[in-house]
C-alpha cells in the first residue's frame, strides 16, 4: 500500500543552520507530493508541493525535489530561524481525495 | 473571519457525555474532511464529505459521528467515547475531492480532546 516514512524527530538546530528533514515514500502510480507544517496551536499549512518527477517545490525559503529514482521528497533550507519551529510532514496523493501523511518531524531552532 | 474554524480549541469530557466539534470553513470549498491526530502517528482520516454527500468512512467507530448539513459546515459528533480517543481532531476543506491530487487541503486549528 502507499505509505510515507518521515525521520525521527525531534530535529534541533542554531540559527542560520542547515536543514534537511528526510522522506521516503511508496506508492503506486505517480502520486503527488507535499510538505506541510504545523506552527503551535495552529492546524496544518501547505508549505510546497510537486506533482510530477523532478519538480522542484520552493516556498518561505525551503525547497524539495520529487525524486523518483530513490521515491524520496527531502524537506531542505539553507539557513534556519528560530520562527521556523513547527512540526513538518510529508504528504502524497495518488490521485484521490485519500491523502497519506507522515508521522511528522519536530523542529527546534535556537537562537 | 477566513480560512477554516474549528470549535471548540479544547473539550474535556466523560465517557458517557455527548459532544460536538464544529468545523466552518469560508473557502468556498466543496469537499471537507475529519482527521484524528494523535501523537507519534500518522494523521489518520476519518470522514470525507464532497457536497454534502459522505464519500468515505475510513472503518471509524460509530461513536463518532459527523454531519454536513452544508458545503460550509461540519459537525462531529462524539458519544461514549473511550480515553483512547483522546486526540487533536482536525477539520480541513479542499475545492473538491482532489481527483487529480494535486488539490491542496486547508486545515483548521483543531479540537483538542481529553475523555476521562
Amino acid at each position: 500500500g502507499n505509505s510515507v516514512t518521515q525521520m525521527e524527530g525531534p530535529v534541533t538546530l542554531s540559527e542560520e543552520a542547515f536543514l534537511t528533514i528526510n522522506c521516503t515514500y511508496t506508492a503506486t502510480g505517480y502520486p503527488s507530493l507535499f510538505w506541510y507544517v504545523q506552527y503551535p496551536g495552529e492546524g496544518l499549512q501547505l508549505l510546497l508541493k510537486a506533482t510530477k518527477a523532478d519538480d522542484k517545490g520552493s516556498n518561505k525559503g525551503f525547497e524539495a525535489t520529487y525524486r523518483k529514482e530513490t521515491t524520496s521528497f527531502h524537506l531542505e533550507k539553507g539557513s534556519v530561524q528560530v520562527s521556523d519551529s513547527a512540526v513538518y510532514f510529508c504528504a502524497l496523493n495518488t490521485g484521490t481525495y485519500k491523502y497519506i501523511f507522515g508521522t511528522g518531524t519536530r523542529l527546534k531552532v535556537l537562537a | 473571519e477566513t480560512g477554516v474554524t474549528q470549535t471548540p480549541r479544547h473539550l474535556v469530557m466523560g465517557m458517557t457525555n455527548k459532544k460536538s466539534l464544529k468545523c466552518e470553513q469560508h473557502l468556498g470549498h466543496n469537499a471537507m474532511y475529519w482527521y484524528k491526530q494523535s501523537a507519534k502517528k500518522p494523521l489518520e482520516l476519518m470522514f470525507v464529505y464532497n457536497f454534502k454527500e459522505q464519500t468515505e468512512n475510513n472503518s471509524v467507530p460509530s461513536r463518532f459521528s459527523p454531519e454536513c448539513p452544508n458545503s460550509s459546515h461540519l459537525f462531529l459528533h462524539l458519544h461514549t467515547l473511550q480515553p483512547e480517543d483522546s486526540a487533536l481532531y482536525l477539520c480541513a476543506s479542499s475545492q473538491d475531492v482532489g481527483e487529480t491530487g494535486t488539490d491542496t487541503q486547508y486545515f483548521g486549528p483543531g479540537t483538542r480532546l481529553t475523555v476521562l
